[in-house]
Parts: C-alpha cells; sequence; structure tokens
C-alpha cells in the first residue's frame, strides 16, 4: 500500500523568504502526485499535479515541485513567499494500480509572518 | 475546475441518533467518491472509496456498520453516521474523481467538508 511523509510539521518564515516542502512517498509502483493546499476555514484547493513526462510541475500561485522518482519524493518550492500563503499544505499520492484512492500525507503548517 | 458540493456544512445531534452527510458532483460524472475524516490539526484519513453501483471499500479499523456509504447514482454519495456518539465529532470530507473512461490520470475535487459535532 502506498503511503506518504511530510517531515516539516510547522515551517515558519518572514515573507519573500524560499520555500521547499519535503515529501516522500512509499510504492513500488506508477504513481500520481499532488499537492493541495487547505486556507484557514476553507476547503482543499489543487495547487499542482504530476501524471507524466516533465518532472517539474509547475502550479499556481508561482508554486512548483520536482519529482525524483530515485527519490520517492516530490517537493514542494516557492522562490519567494507571501503573507497570504499561509496555509496548510498536503501531498498526496494516487497508485495508478490502485482502485483510485488518495493517500494524504500528515500536512505541514505554513506560517509566514509580515 | 469542477465543483462538488457537500451538505450540510454543519450540523449538531444529540448523541444516539443518526446524521446524513450529502456529497454531490455538480458538473460531471463521478464514478468514484471518497470520504475522508479530518481530526484537528491533523490530515485527511481516508475512510471509504465509493464507487456508483456498488458497496463502499472501507479502510481498515473504520466500521462499515456505524458510516453507512451509499453511492446511488454517478453524481451523489452519501455518508451516514449512525448512533453518533461524541467521539464521531470531527470534519467530515469527501471528494470525487472524474469518469474519464480508462484513464487514472484525474486529480480529485473536494466538498467544503461538514463539521459534525455529537453533543
Amino acid at each position: 500500500a502506498q503511503s506518504v511523509s511530510q517531515h516539516n510539521h510547522h515551517v515558519i518564515l518572514s515573507e519573500a523568504a524560499s520555500l521547499e516542502l519535503g515529501c516522500n512517498y512509499s510504492y513500488g509502483g506508477t504513481v500520481n502526485l499532488f499537492w493541495y493546499v487547505q486556507y484557514p476555514g476553507q476547503h482543499l484547493q489543487l495547487l499542482l499535479k504530476y501524471f507524466s513526462g516533465d518532472p517539474l510541475v509547475k502550479g499556481i500561485k508561482g508554486f512548483e515541485a520536482e519529482f525524483i522518482k530515485s527519490k520517492f519524493s516530490f517537493n514542494l518550492r516557492k522562490p519567494s513567499v507571501q503573507w497570504s500563503d499561509t496555509a496548510e499544505y498536503f501531498c498526496a499520492v494516487n497508485a495508478r494500480s490502485s482502485a483510485s484512492k488518495i493517500i494524504f500525507g500528515s500536512g505541514t503548517r505554513l506560517s509566514i509572518r509580515p | 475546475g469542477a465543483v462538488v458540493s457537500q451538505h450540510p456544512s454543519r450540523v449538531i445531534c444529540k448523541s444516539g441518533t443518526s446524521v446524513k452527510i450529502e456529497c454531490r458532483s455538480l458538473d460531471f460524472q463521478a464514478t468514484t467518491m471518497f470520504w475522508y475524516r479530518q481530526f484537528p490539526k491533523q490530515s485527511l484519513m481516508l475512510m471509504a472509496t465509493s464507487n456508483e453501483g456498488s458497496k463502499a471499500t472501507y479502510e481498515q479499523g473504520v466500521e462499515k456498520d456505524k458510516f453507512l456509504i451509499n453511492h446511488a447514482s454517478l453524481t451523489l454519495s452519501t455518508l451516514t453516521v449512525t448512533s453518533a456518539h461524541p467521539e464521531d465529532s470531527s470534519f467530515y470530507i469527501c471528494s470525487a474523481r472524474e469518469r474519464t473512461g480508462m484513464s487514472m490520470n484525474t486529480e480529485a475535487f473536494f466538498g467544503q467538508g461538514t463539521r459534525l459535532t455529537v453533543v
């Protein structure tokens, strides 16, 4: 069965700092990978996704993520964060051979100091 | 993106009663819907996978008799929490994946969640 690990529980940054949130998955087969964001009081929104092709994926709001198959990683990056990026970020994986269920990591809370 | 509507957004019920939560895909057909539970400051824990026209597949540790799932059409799945107790209080979230033939390359769209409080 697939699983997802997010090692950073809470990250605190100042505005304009660069961001990298770690995500590692465990599954031997082909996967689809996602990053979702949950702003305070709101529902989950998709930031970006990887299905195939270019391992460097660009999403909304200036976020990007790189799929490194050899490391089973899909880290999320943003070169310069804003106060409005304060939210909970979830990495998720879906094993293509499964019944399409999506498994989430434990989440990383990002706090941006203005 | 596609829209998934979840209703109600908040519900308070007495211990021992049952509560039904609806999840609708508004502008697409969802062969598969998922039900998650999210505890405060924690991640989404998958409870079950709901497939249209067949029985739901429950994750280990989830009581199927307590959390009844029905996926009667390609746009509606319901979760009924039966004989609710205070420990069932949580945030329940549904998501749906669009039906695209045999393709597994589809994202999931999420409802806004239902805050259940059992008193």
